[in-house]
C-alpha cells in the first residue's frame, strides 16, 4: 500500500537557518504530494502540493520538488521565521478508484524555530 | 465563512460510554473525512465520504461508525469508547475526486478513562 516517511523530529533551529525536512513515499503509479502545516491548537492548512514528476510546490518561502527517481518530496526554506514553529505533515494522494482523494500522512516533523 | 466546525472542542468520557463527534461544513464540498491523530503516528483516515448518502471504511475503522445523510454533515460515533481511542480527531472535506485541497476542522480532543 500507499506509505509516507519523514525524517525524525524533532527539529530545532535558530532565525534565520536554512530549514529541511525530508519525506519520502512508496506508492504505485503517480501520486499527487502535499505538504501540510499545524500551527499550534489549531486543524491542518495546505501549505503546498505537487501533482506530477519534476513539478515544484512553493508558499510562504517554502519549497518542494516532487522527485520521482528518489521518490521524495523533501521541504525547504532558505531562511525560517519563530512564525514557523509548527508541525509539518507531508502526504500523498492517489486519485480516482476506491482511493477517491483520500490522504495518506507522514508521521509529522516538530519545528521549533528561536529568535 | 465558517468553514468546517467540529463539537465538542474537548471531551472527557467514561469507557463503555457512547459518544457522537459533529462535523459542520458550509463550502457544499462533496467529500469529507474522519482523521485521527496519534503522536508519532501523523494522522489516519477512519472513515470517509465521497458524497452525501455514501461512506466508506479508512485505515483505522474499528469501533467507530459515520452517516452523511446530507452534504453539511458528518457524525463520527463511539457506540462503546475504549482508552486506545484516546486521540485527537480532526474532521476534513474537500470538493471532490481529484488533487483538491483538503480543509481541516480545528479538531475534538477526546479523552477516554
Amino acid at each position: 500500500g500507499n506509505s509516507v516517511t519523514q525524517m525524525e523530529g524533532p527539529v530545532t533551529l535558530s532565525e534565520e537557518a536554512f530549514l529541511t525536512i525530508n519525506c519520502t513515499y512508496t506508492a504505485t503509479g503517480y501520486p499527487s504530494l502535499f505538504w501540510y502545516v499545524q500551527y499550534p491548537g489549531e486543524g491542518l492548512q495546505l501549505l503546498l502540493k505537487a501533482t506530477k514528476a519534476d513539478d515544484k510546490g512553493s508558499n510562504k518561502g517554502f519549497e518542494a520538488t516532487y522527485r520521482k527517481e528518489t521518490t521524495s518530496f523533501h521541504l525547504e526554506k532558505g531562511s525560517v521565521q519563530v512564525s514557523d514553529s509548527a508541525v509539518y505533515f507531508c502526504a500523498l494522494s492517489k486519485p480516482g478508484g476506491t482511493s477517491y482523494g483520500k490522504l495518506t500522512f507522514g508521521q509529522g516533523t516538530i519545528l521549533t524555530v528561536h529568535p | 465563512i465558517a468553514g468546517i466546525t467540529q463539537a465538542p472542542t474537548s471531551q472527557i468520557l467514561a469507557a463503555g460510554r457512547r459518544m457522537t463527534l459533529r462535523c459542520t461544513q458550509d463550502m457544499r464540498h462533496n467529500a469529507m473525512y474522519w482523521y485521527r491523530q496519534d503522536l508519532g503516528l501523523g494522522l489516519r483516515l477512519i472513515h470517509y465520504s465521497n458524497t452525501a448518502g455514501t461512506t466508506g471504511k479508512g485505515e483505522v475503522p474499528d469501533g467507530y461508525s459515520v452517516s452523511r445523510a446530507n452534504t453539511d454533515d458528518f457524525p463520527l460515533t463511539l457506540a462503546s469508547a475504549v482508552p486506545s481511542q484516546t486521540s485527537v480527531y480532526f474532521c476534513a472535506s474537500s470538493p471532490g475526486q481529484g488533487d483538491h485541497e483538503q480543509f481541516f476542522g480545528p479538531g475534538t480532543r477526546l479523552t477516554v478513562l
